[in-house]
């Protein structure tokens, strides 16, 4: 079975602070991805990567920045939290061929972020 | 960004009903079509991802259809049951292919 997972269910923090949302999956998977849900807005992608070392922004990168050191840790960073970044974060990760996204994403079980 | 549209947003249905739902996308570009179930306190899990044009997919009770012409796909759910209460979301490429865009989903609960 794919496993994804994510270093802490619930995480509260002050405005300010510097974040680290860890994602670790153990399927050898090329691509990896955080996004945010909020309520009414569905899953927005915040970044990508394709590859170790490899990232690219997704639809709302502003505020966040992202580390993939090795292939399976994928790491989203906020710099300076805001409480406009109290969320719900997920990771997920899939197979990767030629950049044409028709493997399915496997998510990890998502961290709920409170920013006071 | 990509406009994805799905609809109804949210539908009631009694046990046994059957129902259906859409997801609109642009049809330029296309590559393929992924459909999630998003179970309240669980992770999003895949449902199907459908890649040809006229493809139709089933697993149980749920099906889907894709029409890459005209830019749409159909989640039918046959005799539904509680269980099936989730949030069904539809997610096409972007322009780039390397990326998904999802739709806000559909809210299905199912009365016993």
């Amino acid at each position: 079975d794919v496993k994804v997972t994510q270093s802490s269910r619930y995480l509260v923090k002050r405005t300010g602070e510097k974040v680290f949302l860890e994602c670790v999956q153990d399927m050898d998977h090329e691509n990896m991805f955080w996004y945010r849900q909020d309520p009414g807005l569905g899953l927005r992608l915040i970044y990508f990567s394709y590859d170790v070392k490899m990232k690219e922004k997704g639809d709302i990168p502003e505020g966040y920045s992202v580390s993939r050191e090795k292939k399976e840790r994928f790491s989203l960073i906020l710099e300076s939290a805001s409480t406009n970044q109290t969320s719900m974060y997920l990771c997920a990760s899939s197979l990767r061929l030629a950049g044409v996204p028709i493997y399915e994403q496997y998510f990890g079980p998502g961290t709920r972020l409170t920013v006071t | 960004i990509l406009n994805v549209e799905q609809s109804p947003q949210s539908l009631h249905v009694q046990e046994g009903d059957s129902t259906n739902f859409t997801c609109s996308f642009p049809s330029s570009n296309f590559y393929a079509l992924h459909w999630y179930r998003w179970e309240t306190a669980k992770s999003p899990e895949a449902l199907f991802v459908m890649t040809l044009n006229g493809d139709e997919k089933k697993k149980g009770r749920i099906s889907a259809t894709l029409n890459t012409k005209e830019g749409y796909s159909y989640l039918y759910i046959k005799g539904s049951q509680p269980e099936d209460s989730a949030t069904y979301l539809c997610a096409p490429p972007q322009g780039s292919a390397r990326q998904l865009t999802f739709g806000s989903g559909t809210q299905l609960t199912v009365l016993p």
